[in-house]
């Protein structure tokens, strides 16, 4: 079955330790985007991706860095000068490019980062 | 800026009565419109969009949805409610220029049996 993976499903960190988020797909999506979730704040973007070797920072982008290597894969990489990084964190992805308007986004199951 | 309302936190419905979520949305050019529904600890799950044309759009799961140009809302609507819909409801608005989806800050709907 396609789908967008994201691993690990849970994950614990101590304070001032960089971790790394994965997110694959094999959907053939060209377009990639990370967001986080709080309570009562709906979902913010972090970053997102159009095209291999390309990203750019969404709403949130401040404490966390991504790399688009390869088409089917998107990592987010929580770092120390993120100031509260404990949150729900959802990836998707999204058929075609710029032009595609009204390809909805599809989602991961997500990873909840605890960091302590 | 572009940014969508979603004005009720909590909707709770009795099973088998008709059901509404509400979505308004401001923005400067031809908005897409998305809903989407989020079961505990899952991601996002899309149900239906409007793009042009029919001003009710049917979508997944018995939902449909209602475009209302004048009043910039997408009310999301089901005629008769089930226990399995009680989840986290969540709209989004994508322009036609630009990549950006922007999303309400979600509905729970509780459906009471």
């Amino acid at each position: 079955d396609g789908g967008i993976t994201q691993s690990p499903k849970y994950l614990f960190r101590k304070e001032g330790q960089n971790v790394t988020l994965s997110c694959e797909q094999n959907l053939n999506h060209d377009a990639m985007y990370w967001y986080r979730q709080d309570p009562g704040q709906g979902l913010r973007l972090i970053y997102y991706s159009q095209i291999v070797n390309d990203f750019q920072k969404g709403d949130i982008a401040e404490g966390y860095s991504v790399s688009r290597e390869k088409k089917e894969s998107f990592p987010l990489t929580v770092t120390s000068a993120q100031k509260n990084p404990t949150a729900f964190y959802l990836c998707a992805s999204r058929q075609g490019a710029s032009l595609n308007y009204n390809s909805p986004l599809h989602f991961g199951n997500g990873t909840r980062l605890t960091v302590t | 800026a572009q940014s969508v309302a979603q004005p009720e936190d909590q909707v709770n419905v009795a099973e088998g009565n008709p059901l509404t979520v509400k979505c308004t949305y401001s923005v400067s050019g031809n908005p897409y419109l998305f809903w989407y529904v989020q079961y505990p600890n899952r991601g996002l799950q899309f149900l239906l969009k409007y793009i042009t044309g029919d001003n009710l759009v049917k979508g997944s799961y018995g939902f449909e949805a209602e475009f209302n140009k004048s009043q910039t809302s997408f009310h999301l609507k089901k005629p008769s409610a089930l226990v399995s819909d009680s989840a986290l409801y969540f709209c989004a608005v994508r322009l036609n220029t630009g990549n950006q989806f922007y999303f309400g800050t979600g509905t729970s709907l509780t459906v009471i049996p």
